[in-house]
């Protein structure tokens, strides 16, 4: 079935420094989500992708969207304490335009002050 | 701006009892999603309705599950006879669909030990 692998799984920083994650399938997709998490809530929106080739920015995140439709980054610069959680990527899956996603196995993030 | 609620927060059962969880989605948003999410792995998609209408159920989604959305707004999940297997994070997501695009805001989840 469709997976997508992210790297790394954790991360340990100093504030301040720029962080860079990834998620790579085997499969095309033609949506690419980035999620946030704290720890006993949900998962939130950080950064939505529609085009291949698609570079978006909110704030220090950016993201894109691979060429190949089977990858994407997400970067985070300047790094602050509360970045701290795990970062899950997203691929949208089925037929249609529906919210059925498939979730990457996330990376922690840890920044030493 | 309210936004996806769900109750309870924390459920402890019993193997073997029932449980119910609720999830209100933001209130004009048609679709309704419920995900199951374990420790250290992402969400897994388990159902959704648009408005009161099941549309999909993963394979995940065995007979002891059920799902509703009578009136197209909250939704209900019950499960039958847990099962330690069953203790998961239940994360409830509803959509708005803005153009050709869809946006997945998620509740805060109930998270189910079966002891």
């Amino acid at each position: 079935g469709q997976q997508l692998n992210q790297s790394p799984q954790s991360m340990f920083i100093q504030e301040g420094e720029d962080v860079s994650m990834n998620c790579t399938s085997s499969s095309i997709f033609n949506t690419w989500l980035w999620y946030k998490q704290d720890p006993g809530e949900g998962p939130v929106l950080l950064i939505a992708l529609y085009k291949a080739g698609e570079l978006t920015s909110n704030g220090r995140l950016t993201a894109q969207f691979g060429i190949t439709r089977k990858d994407s980054f997400l970067n985070i610069s300047a790094s602050i304490p509360s970045d701290v959680g795990i970062y899950f990527c997203a691929g949208q899956i089925g037929s249609g335009n529906t919210g059925k996603l498939i979730f990457g196995q996330g990376t922690t993030l840890q920044v030493k002050p | 701006d309210t936004g996806v609620s769900q109750d309870p927060r924390h459920k402890i059962t019993k193997r073997g009892q029932n449980v119910t969880f609720r999830c209100d989605p933001i209130s004009e948003h048609n679709r309704l999603y419920w995900y199951r999410q374990t420790l250290g792995q992402g969400p897994e998609f388990l159902t959704y309705f648009q408005n009161e209408a099941q549309l999909e159920k993963s394979r995940l989604l065995s007979d002891r599950f059920s799902a509703e959305r009578p009136k197209g707004s909250f939704s209900t999940l019950e499960i039958q006879r847990t099962e330690q297997g069953d203790s998961a994070m239940y994360l409830c997501a509803s959509s708005s669909r803005k153009g050709a695009n869809e946006k997945l805001f998620f509740g805060s989840g109930t998270q189910l030990s079966v002891l």
